[in-house]
């Protein structure tokens, strides 16, 4: 099956600092990717939906300018934190759909655990 | 904001035993998936079930959707160990974005 290769798996980074995430999708060209954050114990909350070659919606509340989406390709979208705080401490999940595909067929990064100090 | 919400919130059993999760939903749905994390994992996808299905079966994995009362349950059957993680549902919104319910936390006792 597909398969979608998020990396890193786990970062720990000082406050102030910029985090950058990788979602690749390995064996399909993915036009859309979707990134998620989830607390400990809760739920994935959508956080944007990026589009190669385009700019990335955001869902309300989300700050654009501090959470950085790039999808510059159609294997790789970024996800960079700026000037992370410990409230950033999260677990940041991808997905992402092949062209033409529906949500039937999502495929999902094993996600990357931020540590904000 | 989430559509889904998920009950029970937390769930322990035996193994061999069955465990039934329930989730519930606001609007209308092209489909209804489960998925299943383990602690500080990615997720898995268990099973789809289109709005215009009632019932669908795989492996020990049993879900109904019943859109009328817009909810679903995933049913479990004779639950092992490795089965203990998060099962959350989810449900389309605009194309292909997915919201996730809150999750139920099953942890099958050995």
């Amino acid at each position: 099956g597909a398969v979608v290769s998020q990396h890193p798996s786990w970062v720990i980074c000082k406050s102030g600092t910029s985090v950058k995430i990788e979602c690749r999708s390995l064996d399909f060209q993915a036009t859309t990717m979707f990134w998620y954050r989830q607390f400990p114990k809760q739920s994935l909350m959508l956080m944007a939906t990026s589009n190669e070659g385009s700019k990335a919606t955001y869902e309300q509340g989300v700050e654009k300018d501090k959470f950085l989406i790039n999808h510059a390709s159609l294997t790789l979208s970024t996800l960079t934190v700026t000037s992370a705080h410990p409230e950033d401490s999260s677990f940041y999940i991808c997905s992402a759909s092949s062209p033409g595909a529906t949500n039937e067929k999502l495929f999902f990064g094993s996600g990357t655990q931020l540590s904000v100090l | 904001s989430q559509q889904g919400e998920e009950d029970p919130q937390a769930l322990s059993i035996q193994e061999g035993e069955n465990a039934t999760m329930n989730c519930s939903y606001k609007t209308s749905i092209n489909n209804l998936q489960w998925y299943r994390q383990n602690s500080g994992r990615g997720l898995v996808h268990l099973i789809l079930i289109r709005s215009n299905e009632r019932e669908k079966h795989s492996g020990r994995l049993r879900v109904t959707l019943d859109t009328s009362k817009k909810s679903s349950s995933l049913l479990i059957t004779a639950s092992r160990a490795a089965d203990t993680a998060s099962y959350f549902c989810a449900t389309d919104r605009n194309g292909n974005k997915l919201v996730f319910g809150a999750g139920t936390i099953l942890r099958v006792k050995s």
